[in-house]
């Protein structure tokens, strides 16, 4: 089956570095996306891994282990305006999107 | 970048009509086109496939002659919420895949906040 995990809500301190991770079972895989979603708002694209090993775009960073069914969101030098909602998402072998529930993220000054 | 645009942005409507919402892909094309659901505080719902010139594809539980879905064009979705009734509100979300892309992201238009009187 196919199923896909990560922590319901997470609290870190403005200017501090925050994880969140995301472990995943599926038989088919054909990337991990991870998207930022503000309150009332549609999600945006934070980034995508397909091999294993760390991408970084700017202050966010993506890591996957395809044996470890296991991602990781690294956020840097958090700012206020990065509280919000994290969906991790694995693509299956048909391409569709299969999504985690999200991580609430609060950031405190 | 790709720019999908959804309207309305936000609808309300007496119980028992029927609402239409518009998804398109302003600068690409997109074969495939998603409609999301998400009730507050809760993860997205994947309702439905859409790809151009072809029937939907449902997921369980998703009623396909209640939510009617029409994929016409490459740039144009539309989810059509027939006889809505108040549990029906809720925050509407399409997204679309750039038909070109290598990663097959998904680009979410900004999504129509549907509330049944």
């Amino acid at each position: 089956g196919q199923n896909i995990d990560q922590p319901t809500e997470m609290t870190a301190t403005e200017g501090a570095i925050v994880q969140i991770n995301c472990t995943y079972q599926t038989s088919g895989f054909n990337g991990l996306f991870w998207y930022q979603q503000h309150a009332g708002e549609a999600p945006t694209f934070l980034s995508y891994n397909v091999l294993d090993g760390l991408e970084e775009k700017g202050r966010f960073s993506s890591f996957l282990s395809r044996s470890k069914g296991y991602s990781y969101l690294l956020l840097k030098e958090l700012q206020m305006k990065d509280s919000a909602s994290y969906l991790c998402a694995f693509m299956d072998s048909n391409y569709q999107l299969i999504w985690g529930a999200g991580t609430k993220l609060i950031i405190k000054p | 970048g790709a720019v999908v645009s959804q309207h309305p942005s936000w609808v309300i409507c007496k119980s028992g009509t029927s609402v239409k919402i518009e998804c398109r892909s302003l600068d690409f094309q997109a074969t495939t086109m998603f409609w999301y659901r998400q009730f507050p505080k809760q993860s997205l719902m994947l309702m439905a496939t859409s790809n151009e010139g072809s029937k939907a594809t449902y997921e369980q539980g998703v009623e396909k002659d209640k939510f009617l879905i029409n994929h016409a064009s490459l740039t144009l979705s539309t989810l059509t919420v027939t006889s809505a009734h108040p549990e029906d509100s809720s925050f509407y979300i399409c997204s679309a895949r750039d038909l070109w892309s290598d990663i097959n992201e998904q680009f979410f238009g900004p999504g129509t906040r549907l509330t049944v009187l």
